[in-house]
Order: C-alpha cells, then sequence, then structure tokens
C-alpha cells in the first residue's frame, strides 16, 4: 500500500474559491515533490520542497513542507477552470505518490 | 530537447497474451522509471533502471519485467495478461544525478486494454 497519504480524495469548488491538498507520511521524508495531471494527460512536475518548514509560491500555487518533514500541503488561491485536474504529492526517494486528489472547478 | 516518448499509445489484448512496451527518455537522462496508473490504485510505481540495471522494484508480481538498453530506452513486458492488469502505463525519465531527488519527466503513457 500506499505510504503517503493524500486528502481529500475529490475536492469541487467554484471558480474563485480556494483549494488544498494534504499530504503525510507515516516516516520522514528526504524531501518531496508535487505534480499534476490533468485529465487525459500525464503527471507534470510542479515543485520539490527539501527544507523543514519550507514554504515556495507559484503564483497563486503555495506549496508548504512541516516542520517534521512529515507532511506537505499545496494550497491554490483563487482557483480557476485551468486548475482543473489531479494534484500527486511524491516521495521521490521511495518513488511513491499519493493517491492524488482531483480537483474540479466550476465557472 | 524532446520529451519522453511511448509506444504504443494504445494497445488492446487477451487474456494470456503478453505486450512490450516501449520508452525512449529525453536525451541525456539516464533513468527510466515505469509506472502503472488504474482509477482504482493510482499510481503504482513498477521498477526504475539506470545504466541498464534496475535500481528500484515496486511491488508488482515477476509478470511485469523490464529492461534498459545502452541508448537509455527501455522496455516494459507484461506476460500472461490479466484483465487487471488493464491500465495506463506511464514512463518517466530523470536525470537522476546523485544528491537530491531529480524532477521525473513523464511520457504521456500507453493505454491497456485487456479483453
Amino acid at each position: 500500500g500506499q505510504q503517503v497519504m493524500q486528502i481529500p480524495q475529490y475536492q469541487h469548488v467554484q471558480e474563485g474559491e480556494d483549494f488544498t491538498t494534504y499530504c503525510n507520511s507515516s516516516t520522514t521524508l528526504s524531501n518531496i515533490q508535487w505534480y499534476k495531471q490533468r485529465p487525459g494527460g500525464h503527471p507534470v512536475f510542479l515543485i520539490q520542497l527539501v527544507k523543514s518548514g519550507e514554504v515556495k509560491k507559484q503564483k497563486r500555487l503555495t506549496f508548504q513542507f512541516g516542520e517534521a518533514k512529515k507532511n506537505s500541503s499545496l494550497h491554490i488561491t483563487a482557483t480557476q477552470t485551468t486548475d482543473v485536474g489531479t494534484y500527486f504529492c511524491a516521495d521521490p526517494n521511495d518513488m511513491r505518490f499519493g493517491a492524488g486528489t482531483r480537483l474540479t472547478v466550476k465557472p | 530537447k524532446a520529451g519522453v516518448t511511448q509506444t504504443p499509445r494504445y494497445l488492446i489484448k487477451t487474456r494470456g497474451q503478453q505486450v512490450t512496451l516501449s520508452c525512449s527518455p529525453i536525451s541525456g537522462h539516464r533513468s527510466v522509471s515505469w509506472y502503472q496508473q488504474t482509477p482504482g490504485q493510482g499510481l503504482q510505481f513498477l521498477f526504475e533502471y539506470f545504466s541498464e540495471t534496475q535500481r528500484n522494484k515496486g511491488n508488482f508480481p515477476g509478470r511485469f519485467s523490464g529492461r534498459q538498453f545502452s541508448n537509455s530506452r527501455s522496455e516494459m513486458n507484461v506476460s500472461t495478461l490479466e484483465l487487471g492488469d488493464s491500465a495506463l502505463y506511464l514512463c518517466a525519465s530523470s536525470e537522476r544525478t546523485s544528491g537530491i531527488s531529480d524532477t521525473q519527466y513523464f511520457g504521456p503513457g500507453t493505454r491497456l486494454t485487456v479483453l
């Protein structure tokens, strides 16, 4: 089974609302990666977090790595229809992916 | 640079047959990983090859095998196909330099349907 747990499994929001997906690991992670997969597409790398407590931003996306390096989150501010897709976290050292959070956005 | 390519893109097989999928990594990338993606199980790691050697292996039966050639191209083989093998098979390449894990670049996948 997967060692990286991700919630929620699905999230449906109205355009303009915020969205957050959470990733939790049972073990301390060296680093964590986030990917986005559009419907019908393949996973595309978004970012990698390495340091404890690290926060990185990409426009409306904010990525955080927990102090204990056991959890991470991706927050999207003011979602747009282009944000639709499934967001995965991944432990690249163990080649494990979270189950993903599928985001749908209602215009 | 050209991206990761996978062939074929779609494949229909019947139970008991075998199948070979191919992946060409980004030029200069020496690591190729394979994943199985299904709606129920998500992205499951199959194996990773680096410089023609299997470096990591997921929890899949021996019917799933792979290899990597000297030009880094990789193939995976599934023998004695079962209905449950129907999935999107994704290949990802990375530079796999030492130290911090590298970004994985995924190919478009091969959609395998087993009837």
